[in-house]
């Protein structure tokens, strides 16, 4: 079954402590991304990548680290995250060839708590 | 980069009624321009996209249609029911970023 994979699905954590959220697909697809979803403002974007190591920031990526050292996984690190750091997150991958993007497919969401 | 905005942020509508979502984008450059429906406490999910060389997709009670010139393009629901109620995002891509619109909560009256 083709699918994007977070975990953890619920992560209540404290300022300042070091946590990583892992995303993963098993569909081949070269376009991965990440998002934050808060009330009225949407889906952001917070980094992308276009295939195995090659990322970019995104709308919002201050706080945040990826990396992309296998075309499936995709995790996303918060090296010290903040409050302000609240927010669900989600992770989608899609194919993005030469024909141009093809259907984003999301994960599960991570919802995200910092104290 | 590419900037989306969608309108309205809210819609209510009667059930058996129409609903038209719109959305504008900034890059003349991007192609692919999709729609997700968003439930309740679960994940975006496509419903249905268009690319630049079409100006119209319809599939059942929605369609899309896409005004090039403009850089516009809108979802529209037809004979509406319960189940359409959610939340709708527009995106549309420039150099390889897919950017979303802010989202339209839609709630069908029954």
């Amino acid at each position: 079954e083709a699918q994007v994979t977070q975990n953890p699905r619920y992560l209540i954590t404290v300022t300042g402590k070091k946590l990583t959220v892992t995303c993963s697909q098993n569909m081949n697809h070269e376009y991965m991304s990440w998002y934050r979803q808060d009330p009225g403002l949407g889906l952001r974007q917070i980094y992308y990548s276009m295939n195995v190591e090659v990322t970019d920031k995104g709308d919002v990526p201050e706080g945040y680290k990826v990396s992309r050292k296998e075309k499936r996984n995709f995790p996303l690190i918060l090296e010290s995250p903040s409050p302000n750091q609240t927010s669900l997150y989600f992770c989608a991958s899609s194919s993005s060839g030469t024909g141009g993007h093809t259907e984003a497919f999301f994960g599960q969401g991570t919802r995200l708590t910092v104290v | 980069g590419e900037n989306v905005e969608q309108h309205p942020s809210t819609l209510s509508v009667q059930e058996g009624d129409s609903a038209v979502i719109k959305c504008t984008y900034s890059d003349s450059a991007s192609n692919y321009f999709p729609w997700y429906k968003q439930e309740l406490g679960k994940r975006p999910q496509l419903i249905i996209d268009i690319r630049s060389n079409v100006g119209e997709k319809k599939d059942q009670r929605i369609a899309v249609t896409l005004n090039k010139t403009a850089k516009h393009f809108s979802l529209h629901i037809t004979e509406t029911q319960p189940e359409d109620s959610a939340v709708y995002f527009c995106a549309a891509t420039g150099d390889y970023k897919l950017s979303f619109g802010a989202g339209t909560t839609v709630t069908v009256r029954a």
